[in-house]
């Protein structure tokens, strides 16, 4: 079945520090890759997505590859903010009514000042 | 983006009482609707997806006779935790998804910390 793996944490930097966060996932087909961030005491959010191989998706600094030959979508982030401390869920979708997210158990980052 | 609320966001009950919290889509209709329920160490649980007008549909492992989901509208879904004890208090989500593409993100509401005495 279709499954996301992603590293564990928690995940220490200090701020301006370069970040990776790791996402490998297994599906048939070519599903949908997305990125989720949960700030403290807030819902989940979307980040960024990639819609298809080779695809990148960014926001807010943010950047992830959708790499069909490793079947990855790394997270990464040039320099990190105190403001990027929160908690990243890796996911994928494969569409249709039937189908859901499937999530990653996420990764927390802390970012020290 | 698309807005998700959830009600109430915190609440604290008896045991063997029944809680209801409602998730709505504030500004489009939802095709879809997830339940999770979030873990101390942030795993997130997907507890059941439900369609408009349709039975939901339960994860294994999770009594569907205990979390009662009413999907009464393409706005609106109620998660009701019946009889609920101490094992019960967590934090639950409620999502909702526009379409049914793989490339249609989901909309989480804030969540509601249920706590069971």
């Amino acid at each position: 079945g279709n499954s996301v793996t992603q590293m564990e944490g928690p995940v220490t930097l200090s701020e301006e520090a370069f970040l990776t966060i790791n996402c490998t996932y297994t599906a048939t087909g070519y599903p949908s890759l997305f990125w989720y961030v949960q700030y403290p005491g807030e819902g989940l959010q979307l980040l960024l997505k990639a819609t298809k191989a080779d695809d990148k998706g960014s926001n807010k600094g943010f950047e992830a590859t959708y790499r069909k030959e490793t079947t990855s979508f790394h997270l990464e982030k040039g320099s990190v903010q105190v403001s990027d401390s929160a908690v990243y869920f890796c996911a994928l979708n494969q569409g249709g009514g039937g189908f859901k997210t499937i999530f990653g158990a996420g990764t927390r980052l802390f970012v020290k000042a | 983006g698309a807005v998700v609320s959830q009600h109430p966001s915190w609440v604290i009950c008896k045991s063997g009482t029944s809680v209801k919290i409602e998730c709505r889509s504030l500004d489009f209709q939802a095709t879809t609707m997830f339940w999770y329920r979030q873990f101390p160490k942030q795993s997130l649980m997907l507890m059941a997806t439900s369609n408009e007008g349709s039975k939901a549909t339960y994860e294994q492992g999770v009594e569907k006779d205990k979390f009662l989901i009413n999907h009464a509208s393409l706005t609106l879904s109620t998660l009701t935790v019946t009889s609920a004890h101490p094992e019960d208090s967590s934090f639950y989500i409620c999502s909702a998804r526009k379409g049914l593409e793989s490339y249609n993100e989901q909309f989480f509401g804030p969540g509601t910390r249920l706590t069971v005495l």
